[in-house]
């Protein structure tokens, strides 16, 4: 089975912290997503990587950043938290084995910016 | 960003009773899933849909691909109290792995 696991479940941060969080996945997949989830809204892609040391943008990029130094690892840094940055952040990752392939989620990461 | 059109947004039923759900899209899709997602955890795939006209079952669910490749209805049968949570349909336009996910449906059943 795919796992997806993410490094907090529930965090809470004050305004204008640096906030790091953490994805892992144990699947040797090529591709990883980070997305924030609000009431309403649905699943917003903020970032996605398809290689180590690749990056592209998605729809919602502005205040944050990502790293992916490693294959199983991709990470979401708030370089300034900020209120409207409180949200449920998931971690997706797929494989390239076929052209469009499924994406597998992690638990997820309540963030809470006061 | 887009977004799909995901009805009904929410939904009591009896236990025992069939729900169906679906989502349309004004883009052409080549992939469609659905997922399921329990309070405060990540979503869980259940079904993938691959090819235009494509019905897939996973136990008590059943997913299609409409033909136009532009919907996808779920079905669950004969529902339990489980099945409590919310359902997401996505989908896939491009081949560039950037999902477009719906709003959910709410599934709230009644023992």
């Amino acid at each position: 089975d795919v796992k997806v696991t993410q490094s907090s479940r529930y965090l809470v941060k004050r305004t204008g912290e640096k906030v790091f969080l953490e994805c892992v996945q144990d699947m040797d997949h090529e591709n990883m997503f980070w997305y924030r989830q609000d009431p309403g809204l649905g699943l917003r892609l903020i970032y996605f990587s398809y290689d180590v040391k690749m990056k592209e943008k998605g729809d919602i990029p502005e205040g944050y950043s990502v790293s992916r130094e490693k294959k199983e690892r991709f990470s979401l840094i708030l370089e300034s938290a900020s209120t409207n940055q409180t949200s449920m952040y998931l971690c997706a990752s797929s494989s390239e084995r076929q052209f469009t392939d499924t994406q597998y989620f992690g638990p997820g990461t309540r963030l809470t910016v006061l | 960003g887009q977004q799909l059109n995901q009805s009904p947004q929410s939904m009591f039923i009896q236990e025992g009773e069939d729900v169906s759900m679906n989502c349309t899209s004004s883009s052409i899709f080549n992939t469609w899933l659905w997922y399921k997602q329990d309070p405060g955890e990540g979503p869980v795939l259940l079904i993938a849909l691959y090819k235009a006209g494509e019905l897939t079952s996973n136990g008590r669910l059943t997913a299609q691909f409409g033909i136009t490749r532009k919907d996808s209805f779920l079905n669950i049968s004969a529902s339990i109290p489980s099945d409590v949570g919310i359902y997401f349909c996505a989908g896939d336009t491009s081949g560039t792995y950037k999902y477009i996910f719906g709003t959910g449906t709410r599934l709230k059943v009644l023992a």
